[in-house]
């Protein structure tokens, strides 16, 4: 069990441009979530997959950002046309399936938009 | 709209004491609780959970106690250690899906 890894741990870029995280989940986990973080708050649902299949979408998350789990393995995350506000910690998680199961967190990908 | 409610943003406690945080909760379907603990530049690592069909839970030092009519449940950490110093989360699921967090408390536990 390696835990959950998530490319890159740090992001700056400049407001407009497009930016793309990875998440690698622990190998056996079949379901895939994406959380998003600011200062003060606890993380925020952002969309999850079941295998390949992502079954939910916060209303968070608009139609600037794309998340694809093309095999059921790893995950990313994009954000095109990067405002200010998307400055945040981006959480991936996973876990075995639904019901009792914890999630299990990587350390995110900070992302800072200037 | 914050259906996980954690109203207080940090708790000091002494070593070697009991720490009690405290959670709030609005909607009736979570049916599936659990505390998580972070650390700076860390994700949050799950600590304890419990079922709504249970009122408590013990794991060595960490207890979590379930009061489902009050929609309120608490972790217990006792004794509290340096260690514990983290941001803890107190976080909520409906019929297995995503986790509803709080906005945590900060622990600090003096030496």
């Amino acid at each position: 069990d390696t835990g959950v890894s998530q490319d890159p741990r740090h992001k700056i870029t400049k407001r407009g441009q497009n930016v793309t995280f990875r998440c690698d989940p622990i190998s056996e986990h079949n379901r895939l979530y994406w959380y998003r973080q600011t200062l003060g708050q606890g993380p925020e649902f952002l969309t999850y997959f079941q295998n390949e299949a992502q079954l939910e979408k916060s209303r968070l998350l608009s139609d600037r950002f794309s998340a694809e789990r093309p095999k059921g393995s790893f995950s990313t995350l994009e954000i095109q046309r990067t405002e200010q506000g998307d400055s945040a910690m981006y959480l991936c998680a996973s876990s075995t399936r639904g019901g009792d199961s914890p999630l299990h967190f990587g350390n995110g990908t900070r992302l800072t938009v200037t | 709209d914050q259906q996980v409610k954690q109203n207080s943003p940090s708790l000091s406690v002494q070593e070697g004491r009991i720490s009690i945080l405290n959670c709030d909760y609005t909607n009736s379907m979570f049916d599936y609780f659990l505390w998580y603990k972070k650390y700076p530049a860390e994700g949050p690592t799950f600590l304890i959970s419990i079922s709504s069909i249970k009122d408590k839970n013990e794991d060595g030092r960490f207890t979590v106690f379930l009061n489902k009519s009050a929609k309120h449940l608490s972790l217990h950490i006792v004794p509290s250690q340096p260690g514990d110093s983290a941001v803890y989360f107190c976080a909520a699921s409906a019929d297995g899906n995503k986790l509803v967090f709080g906005a945590g408390t900060i622990l600090r536990v003096k030496s």
